[in-house]
């Protein structure tokens, strides 16, 4: 069973702080992707990464940084200089081989989330 | 095209009766997944499609629920004599088979049984 463990609840800086979700997820699976969404107030999940699991090389898009650690397991997420339009519910999810029929391949294991909210 | 439409939006319903909710995905997307979400909860799968084929039934899913994709266009979902327990928010998501993009959800379809 494929297992998404998001530890902070909540979440709370001022604007321009930088802050770090972390998620850490459990699998048997040798090929599996790593997920973040947001959930604005709006409810609408929005789809912000993808990587497998043979890409550790961590990835910039522009204030938003994911560190993917496979020995550890965790797949974080950082925003430099907050800013309050980034308020919201961030979910790490994960999921198997996309391209094959196993079980964990269609979907995907979300964790609960992690609310963060910008203070200006 | 305009995304994933889920209809409708709200649905209040006494408990007992039948629901039925309709999602619309993108036209190229080939898998279409159904998930509920509660408060303060990640989204839970429930099951998907991949075209017509539904391929995989959660197993927390009861008797009451089923879903379709005829033509593997869009799907419904209905519940059939509604516990108050399934009052919640029905995410439908589709994607491309790789998924390279993740999932693209609808806006929810947010049930209340009373």
């Amino acid at each position: 069973a494929q297992k998404v463990t998001q530890a902070q609840t909540e979440i709370s800086v001022v604007e321009k702080e930088d802050v770090t979700l972390d998620c850490v997820y459990e699998t048997r699976d040798t090929t599996y992707y790593l997920f973040w969404y947001k959930q604005p107030p709006s409810g609408e999940l929005v789809f912000l990464i993808r990587r497998n699991s043979f890409d550790e090389q961590n990835e910039i898009s522009g204030r938003y940084s994911w560190n993917f650690q496979k020995s550890t397991s965790s797949f974080n997420f950082t925003i430099t200089a907050s800013q309050v339009v980034d308020s919201a519910v961030y979910f790490c999810a994960l999921s198997g081989d996309l391209g094959s029929y196993n079980t964990n391949a269609g979907k995907s294991t979300f964790g609960d989330g992690t609310t963060l909210t910008v203070k200006p | 095209d305009t995304g994933v439409s889920q209809d409708p939006r709200h649905k209040i319903t006494k408990r007992g009766q039948n629901v039925t909710f309709r999602c619309d995905p993108i036209s190229e997307h080939n898998r279409l997944y159904w998930y509920r979400q509660t408060l303060g909860q990640g989204p839970e799968f429930l099951t998907y499609f991949q075209n017509e084929a539904q391929l995989e039934k959660s197993r927390l899913l009861s008797d009451r629920f089923s879903a379709e994709r005829p033509k593997g266009s869009f799907s419904t979902l209905e519940i059939q004599r509604t516990e108050q327990g399934d009052s919640a928010m029905y995410l439908c998501a589709s994607s491309d088979r790789q998924g390279a993009y993740g999932y693209t959800f609808g806006s929810g379809t947010r049930l209340t049984v009373v």
